[in-house]
């Protein structure tokens, strides 16, 4: 495997469902990011993590909850999630202390029904 | 609100034409700035970036610009391909110091007639 890999690639879960979505970086970089991607809507950054430590959290619900047990690997653990948060969920990754370029992965199509 | 916008949603070429795609950002302080590709099922694919201490960068095929004065940023591909087909955003790093926040447009939709 080589670049940003995402975990799974679709997803459909109901509001009470309690799902991840893993991402995993092969790209020796020390930040990973969370980004949210709704239809005619910029980018969003949800989190980003620098040594497995959060650095940022953007105003995420709690519903949305990250977890990065080491530089590598990258977590997002979704509850209780609503219609509204159906979007792409993109993974990134880049070198720190920034800025740098991010490369992303594939993202995680999720339908919340 | 956001600080970085494109100033069309869609743009169609010609096979073999240049394409120039536009982004105005609004934060005079933004030291970095970075244009992606994303087509349709894929993540965003880096494409060229640029720091506020240069105005000229170029890469194969492609060339972004910038111009601190007026705050816009310009991407240009050369003889514009089929596979060039994709929405393209750029983004900007409001904050300066190390920090790797990357602010987004809202993209735009490039088209390559054949």
């Amino acid at each position: 495997e080589t670049g940003v890999t995402q975990t799974p690639r679709h997803l459909v879960m109901g509001m009470t469902n309690k799902k991840s979505l893993k991402c995993e970086q092969h790209l020796g970089h020390n930040a990973m990011y969370w980004y949210k991607q709704s239809a005619k809507k910029p980018l969003e950054l949800m989190f980003v993590y620098s040594l497995e430590e959060r650095v940022e959290n953007n105003s995420v619900p709690s519903r949305f909850s990250p977890e990065c047990p080491n530089s590598s690997h990258l977590f997002l653990h979704l509850h209780t999630l609503q219609p509204e948060d159906s979007a792409l969920y993109l993974c990134a990754s880049s070198h720190r202390p920034g800025p740098y370029e991010q490369y992303f992965g594939p993202g995680t199509r999720l339908t919340v029904t | 609100g956001e600080s970085v916008g494109l100033h069309l949603p869609t743009l169609s070429v010609q096979e073999g034409d240049n394409s120039i795609i536009n982004c105005a950002y609004s934060n005079s302080a933004s030291d970095y700035f970075i244009w992606y590709k994303q087509e349709s099922g894929k993540g965003p694919q880096f494409i060229i970036d640029i720091r506020s201490n240069m105005d000229k960068r170029q890469g194969q095929r492609v060339t972004v610009l910038l111009n601190k004065t007026v705050k816009h940023l310009s991407l240009q591909i050369a003889a514009t391909q089929p596979g060039d087909s994709a929405v393209y955003f750029c983004a900007e790093n409001p904050i300066q110091g190390g920090s790797e926040k990357l602010v987004f447009g809202k993209g735009t939709k490039l088209t390559v007639n054949p």
